[in-house]
């Protein structure tokens, strides 16, 4: 496979339920992002990874805990997630921290609904 | 903090039209994307722009960086069904890694 991978693409929850979101890149990228995205909302950056070190945490509550393995992997566990928390959760990487001659390049996303 | 102004918020136009969509910053960018989001997928990049006055195109798209650094462009000339999508602009500002994005002009073309 090539580019950034998400899986898995669509996952309903209950408030109570752990789980986690899983993102692959093959891309020999240095960095990786997690974005939320809500409708008519700019994209919302939440963790920023570079060389697997944490760079960024944006405010974003502590029932969403990402996790970098490795450079090609990126987690996002989640745990007793609010119904507001449903959106599209993507991930990005790039060839290094915010730069790249092709910027940011995008998963397809998880479309997460929690009920 | 910075803000970026993305408009229009939507277009309807007929197949064939050219489109004109833009991004106001209140600061000053380095660097500008424009993306796709296709329904149901991540956002792909149309065109990067590096430098104050750049116009770059790939294929039917044109991009231009404004001359104040604070705007962008977007052109689509002649239509077709599959421009169909949510496009973004983004800037990222000198001395940060982070990139800001538009909300994004949702476009549909009728054929």
């Amino acid at each position: 496979e090539t580019g950034v991978t998400q899986t898995p693409r669509h996952l309903v929850m209950g408030m109570t339920n752990k789980k986690s979101l899983k993102c692959e890149q093959h891309l020999g990228h240095n960095a990786m992002y997690w974005y939320k995205q809500s409708a008519k909302k700019p994209l919302e950056l939440m963790f920023v990874y570079s060389l697997e070190e944490r760079v960024e945490n944006n405010s974003v509550p502590s029932r969403f805990s990402p996790e970098c393995p490795n450079s090609s992997h990126l987690f996002l566990h989640l745990h007793t997630l609010q119904p507001e928390d449903s959106a599209l959760y993507l991930c990005a990487s790039s060839q290094d921290l915010g730069q790249g001659p092709d910027g940011y390049t995008f998963g397809s996303g998880t479309r997460l609904t929690v009920v | 903090g910075q803000q970026l102004n993305q408009s229009p918020q939507s277009m309807f136009i007929q197949e064939g039209e050219d489109v004109s969509m833009n991004c106001t910053s209140s600061s000053i960018f380095n660097t500008w994307l424009w993306y796709k989001q296709d329904p149901g997928e991540g956002p792909v990049l149309l065109i990067a722009l590096y430098k104050a006055g750049e116009l770059t195109s790939n294929g039917r798209l044109t991009a231009q960086f404004g001359i104040t650094r604070k705007d962008s462009f977007l052109n689509i000339s002649a239509s077709i069904p599959s421009d169909v999508g949510i496009y973004f602009c983004a800037g990222q500002a000198s001395g940060t890694y982070k990139y800001i994005f538009g909300t994004g002009t949702r476009l549909k073309v009728l054929a």
